[in-house]
């Protein structure tokens, strides 16, 4: 079964620009969660979706925001880009609330550097 | 507010030398509590969901247990390859995402 995959790998920018991150799930998982790594503050959780809806939102301005698709692929938009912006952007994917199982699985990261 | 703790921030040990890593957390009520392996560059990778006290769990080298306030991942005649970072993280059941602690770093000489 193949993994979670992310789009691009890795990423330049320009202060004051804007970025789109995609992030396919495994086949049959219906929640992604996105994350945001540095080293100074480790993983912080951005959003989740489920079923095309937000359904929990971490501390991050609204420039920071995020969309599902019906196929469960979903992408994370950040505007107006600023230098602490850079960083590794995690996609992780799981089963469906409810399930009882709520392990994530996490793709390989976009690496973000804004200049 | 849910917090999890790691220690030791980072343990270097040589091929062969057994030790355990320790994760405290704080929650409310726990609905499951996990450890992922991350290596540089990479994202996360899923090692094992504890859900109750007394809860253990092995793979490998490796083998995890809970209890109310803490787990351990404990390494057993670990090898250079299990050179990472681990990370654990809490899931409340009263929260819809998991907070995850600073991980700890090991190095593994041969």
């Amino acid at each position: 079964k193949a993994g979670v995959t992310q789009t691009p790998r890795y990423l330049i920018k320009t202060r004051g620009q804007q970025v789109t991150l995609s992030c396919s799930p495994i086949s049959g998982h219906r929640s992604v969660s996105w994350y945001q790594q540095t080293p100074g503050q480790g993983l912080q959780f951005l959003f989740e979706y489920f079923s095309e809806t937000q359904r929990n939102k971490g501390n991050f301005p609204g420039r920071f925001s995020g969309r599902q698709f019906s196929n469960s692929r979903s992408e994370m938009n950040v505007s107006t880009l600023e230098l602490g912006d850079s960083a590794l952007y995690l996609c992780a994917s799981s089963l469906s609330p409810g399930t009882g199982s709520y392990e994530q699985y996490f793709g390989p990261g976009t690496r973000l550097t804004v200049t | 507010e849910d917090q999890v703790t790691q220690s030791p921030e980072a343990l270097r040990l040589q091929e062969g030398e057994s030790s355990s890593l320790n994760c405290s957390y704080t929650v409310s009520g726990l609905r499951g509590l996990f450890w992922y392996r991350q290596d540089p560059g990479k994202g996360p990778e899923f090692l094992f969901t504890l859900y109750s006290a007394g809860e253990e769990k092995e793979k490998e080298r490796l083998k995890a247990t809970l209890t109310k306030k803490e787990s351990f991942l404990h390494i057993t005649a670990p090898k250079p390859e299990d050179s990472a970072t681990y990370l654990c993280a809490v899931l409340a059941t009263n929260a819809g995402k998991s907070t995850f602690g600073d991980g700890t770093t090991l190095t593994v000489k041969p």
